[in-house]
């Protein structure tokens, strides 16, 4: 079945770094990309997508990048604040149904 | 406009209990899916509702279960409650199913 993976379960990085959190995911037929990011007693909230046809997408201070090729997909935020810290997932669908990575615990020291 | 709605927030429910979560989506949304967020597993998918009808389930028993009703807002109901229900219980609104899903808060099951 479908799997979602993230290679780290935790970043820390300096305020106004750029961080940059990583995604694996296994169905090929994945067709559409979900960041969320989800602060402490809160549902997750959306940060930005991207579709299969696409390999790049920028928002504000965000940008997700998709590699098709190897199944991987990473979320850049620039100049990190600590309002940046949180857990983000990563989502792919399979038809209506969402399946989510593990979760980066993103800390960002003053 | 107004974001996904669930209620209640938190509810503490004795083992074999039952209880009944609801889910109010965004105006115009018509897709409801549930999620179970738990630490060990984190986020698994339940159930999605399109127009009434349930499109798309996941792999958990049968005491799980939901519905939507005519107005798009869903119930989920679990049955002879187990601690192991514990968790937070999450519902997603989307215009399709296919993409755009905001989620709610969430409610925060405990299981005693």
């Amino acid at each position: 079945g479908e799997s979602v993976g993230l290679h780290l379960p935790t970043l820390s990085v300096q305020e106004g770094d750029n961080s940059i959190i990583n995604c694996a995911y296994s169905n090929s037929a994945s067709d559409y990309f979900i960041w969320y990011k989800q602060e402490s007693g809160k549902g997750p909230q959306f940060i930005i997508d991207i579709r299969s046809n696409m390999d790049k997408r920028q928002g504000q201070r965000v940008t997700v990048l998709l590699n098709k090729t190897v199944k991987h997909l990473s979320l850049q935020i620039a100049a990190t604040q600590p309002g940046d810290s949180a857990v983000y997932f990563c989502a792919a669908t399979s038809g209506s149904r969402l399946t989510f990575g593990e979760g980066t615990q993103l800390t960002v020291n003053p | 406009k107004a974001g996904v709605t669930q209620t209640p927030r938190y509810l503490i429910k004795t083992r074999g209990q039952q209880v009944t979560l609801s889910c109010s989506p965004i105006s115009g949304h018509r897709s409801v899916s549930w999620y179970q967020q738990t630490p060990g597993q984190g986020l698994q998918f339940l159930f999605e509702y399109f127009s009434e009808t349930q499109r798309n389930k996941g792999n958990f028993p049968g005491r799980f279960s939901g519905r939507q009703f005519s107005n798009s807002r869903s119930e989920m109901n679990v049955s002879t409650l187990e601690l192991g229900d514990s968790a937070l219980y999450l519902c997603a609104s989307s215009p399709t199913g296919l993409y755009g899903y905001t989620f709610g808060s969430g409610t925060r099951l405990t299981v005693v």
